[in-house]
């Protein structure tokens, strides 16, 4: 079985700050891993995903995570956020031959940007 | 292409009383998903669909929830017997392939009262 935990419910920040979101994940077979994000009132977006590869990854609005296998954690960052970052962010796994679709959630962390 | 739809938005039913979602996935998407959040946890996955087979069901489904996708298209998700512990935002996705982004509807949030 898999699980995955993200160590922080809410996280406040002030724009322009940088902002870290931490996932670790625990898994006896190869996963996949995923950022997902939620705007209010919206449905889930993909924000970045893990595969194969280089360990770090990165999105098209500024965000990157990485992905460390001794640690098995896949933290997010972002260097400087913007108030239209303030929305929930929830990290995923899917297992390795299973499809993307079927994804392990964490709890989500809340981020809230303020001026 | 306007996404994935779900209807209703919001329901509010009694107790004891039978619920039925629907939803629209992406046009020609193969792969479609049920998920259930509960306030403050994240999406539980409860079953997914290739085209019209329901390809696995999570325990957490039980026996008065039952899914369908006729035809590979849209799909329903219906709950028997509601019990206030079924209040929850349910989630559908779709994707084209198995190994391809699912894209999330803004899911329909249940009320039992």
């Amino acid at each position: 079985a898999q699980s995955v935990t993200q160590l922080d419910s809410q996280v406040p920040v002030f724009e322009e700050a940088p902002v870290e979101l931490r996932c670790n994940y625990s898994s006896s077979v190869s996963v996949y891993l995923f950022w997902y994000v939620q705007y209010p009132n919206q449905g889930l977006q993909l924000l970045l995903k893990y595969l194969s590869g280089s360990t770090l990854v990165e999105s098209i609005n500024g965000f990157e995570a990485e992905f460390n296998k001794s640690q098995t954690s896949f933290h997010l960052r972002k260097p400087s956020v913007h108030i239209s970052d303030t929305a929930e962010y929830f990290c995923a796994v899917s297992v390795q031959g299973e499809g993307w679709g079927k994804l392990q959630f964490g709890a989500g962390t809340q981020v809230v940007v303020t001026p | 292409d306007t996404g994935v739809s779900q209807d209703p938005r919001h329901k509010i039913t009694k107790r004891g009383q039978n619920v039925t979602f629907r939803c629209d996935p992406i046009s020609e998407h193969n792969r479609l998903y049920w998920y259930r959040q509960t306030l403050g946890q994240g999406p539980e996955f409860l079953t997914y669909f290739q085209n019209e087979a329901q390809l696995e069901k999570s325990r957490l489904l039980s026996d008065r929830f039952s899914a369908e996708r006729p035809k590979g298209s849209f799909s329903t998700l219906e709950i028997q017997r509601t019990e206030q512990g079924d209040s929850a935002m349910y989630l559908c996705a779709s994707s084209l392939l198995a190994n391809s982004e699912a894209f999330f509807g803004q899911g329909t949030r249940l009320t039992v009262v």
